[in-house]
């Protein structure tokens, strides 16, 4: 059982839009940072967004993250094949003083 | 450019220890922590802990305190996380990762990964 929550799975069609949702509580999300990493099967993950809405140098801006309250959301635009992955949310806990990650998202691009 | 390089793939039996490193170039390895971060076949990414190379300071998760012991030797910029006693359900990808200073930032680079299998 994962700190934060994600929905197991989403999917949408090749150029479509896809939100992926990260819930977590006082102690994580509504008070640290958020980030987001992408994983391809086989493949080690990948830095996609951090401080809620930054992307590092390299990440399209296809690619956009968003904060309110207990909750963060990715935002995946213009969808390709090649976003199929599992995406992860990921912040520091300040009740057990340990970094945590959600149970992550498997987008499949139909 | 930045790298964390790891060691490689590992079989082990239940009982026995082992070590697994993460060699980091391309930056100053004593200022950026090093975290671990583990994944069971077929699950997710679980925050295990992080080391600071240039004073050792640690920390664990709670799920992870006292299951392994992360370290690092900033003369040969290398992060290590050993098990004394390997059960099978430590069978698992590990990755080790790095992050700048400040609990709250992400981990911007990995290693790509060191399979441990622990099986009689």
């Amino acid at each position: 059982q994962s700190v934060l929550t994600q929905p197991p799975s989403v999917s949408a069609a090749p150029g479509q839009k896809v939100t992926i949702s990260c819930s977590g509580s006082s102690s994580n999300i509504a008070n640290n940072y958020v980030s987001w990493y992408q994983q391809v099967p086989g493949t080690a993950p990948r830095l996609l967004i951090y401080d809620n809405n930054k992307r590092p140098s390299g990440i399209p801006d296809r690619f956009s993250g968003s904060k309110s309250g207990t909750s963060a959301t990715l935002g995946i635009t213009g969808l390709q094949t090649g976003d199929e992955a599992d995406y992860y949310c990921g912040t520091w806990d300040s009740s057990v003083h340990a970094g945590v990650f959600g149970g992550g998202t498997k987008l499949t691009v139909l | 450019e930045v790298q964390l390089v790891q060691s490689g793939a590992e079989v082990r039996k239940p009982g026995e220890s082992l070590k697994i490193s993460c060699k980091g170039s391309g930056y100053n390895f004593f200022t950026y922590w090093v975290g671990w971060v583990r994944q069971m076949p077929g699950k997710g990414l679980e925050w295990m802990g992080i080391v600071y190379p240039g004073d050792s300071d640690t920390r664990y998760s709670p799920s992870f305190q006292g299951q392994v012991t992360i370290s690092a030797d900033m003369s040969i910029g290398t992060a290590f996380l050993e098990w004394d006693s390997l059960k099978p359900s430590d069978t698992a990808i590990y990755y080790c990762a790095r992050r700048a200073v400040g609990a709250t930032n992400p981990f911007d680079y990995w290693g790509q990964g060191t399979l441990v299998t622990v099986s009689s």
